[in-house]
């Protein structure tokens, strides 16, 4: 089993609607959680990054950790053609030193 | 501020040679992670530098090598190249200390022939 685990989808959603993207995990040593785009023949770029449990808003972004349940999510609001990317969830523990965690990502599509 | 930075950006080596990638971090920036990217896989890490020191590695097999040098720029060493070594190798800078809030440079794609 892995340590992230993420439907790899494809998603395809209309623009305008709200997408909801969820992770779960099994280390219970994760504190950090993390929220990366990488569109394709790019580098990831970060999104959301969180502490513990809890929510976080940035714009038309949410990210939500539940620890109890170990479930990470990502609501993107208002979806545009332009958020068409690859999503990628990770985890971090507090003396990992630099070692994230990944899940295998999502493909979504927003179309026009 | 500039963005993290690895060179070359594609490589095409072909089995059993050797090759090196190199990371230049984002300024003030003291840690440098390795990652391996593949469609099966997913991205992996492969081992973590901060001030000079390997802190953390992955399982990857003793071909795979790293060093970080004073400014904080990174090289990792890929020896005796593999077909299936072929990938996007990341590298992500980071303050260190306890955070994990790791930048990603754009990746070198390399290819083995």
């Amino acid at each position: 089993q892995k340590e992230v685990e993420q439907d790899p989808g494809p998603l395809s959603v209309p623009e305008g609607a709200i997408v909801s993207l969820n992770c779960t995990y099994s280390n219970s040593a994760f504190q950090y959680f993390m929220w990366y785009r990488q569109y394709s023949r790019k580098g990831p770029e970060l999104l959301m990054y969180t502490y513990s449990s809890g929510n976080k808003e940035d714009g038309r972004f949410t990210a939500q950790v539940d620890k109890s349940s170990k479930y990470i999510s990502l609501f993107i609001r208002d979806s545009q053609p332009s958020d068409s990317a690859t999503y990628l969830c990770a985890g971090a523990g507090g003396t990992s030193y630099g070692k994230l965690t990944f899940g295998q990502g999502t493909i979504l599509t927003v179309h026009p | 501020k500039a963005g993290v930075t690895q060179t070359p950006r594609y490589l095409i080596k072909t089995r059993g040679q050797q090759v090196t990638l190199s990371c230049s971090p984002i300024s003030g920036h003291r840690s440098v992670s390795w990652y391996q990217q593949t469609p099966g896989q997913g991205l992996q890490f492969l081992f973590e530098y901060f001030s000079e020191t390997q802190r953390n590695k992955g399982n990857f097999p003793g071909r795979f090598s790293g060093r970080q040098f004073s400014n904080s720029r990174s090289e990792m060493n890929v020896s005796t190249l593999e077909l299936g070594d072929s990938a996007l190798y990341l590298c992500a800078s980071s303050l260190g200390g306890d955070t994990n809030e790791q930048f990603f440079g754009p990746g070198t794609r390399l290819t083995v022939l």
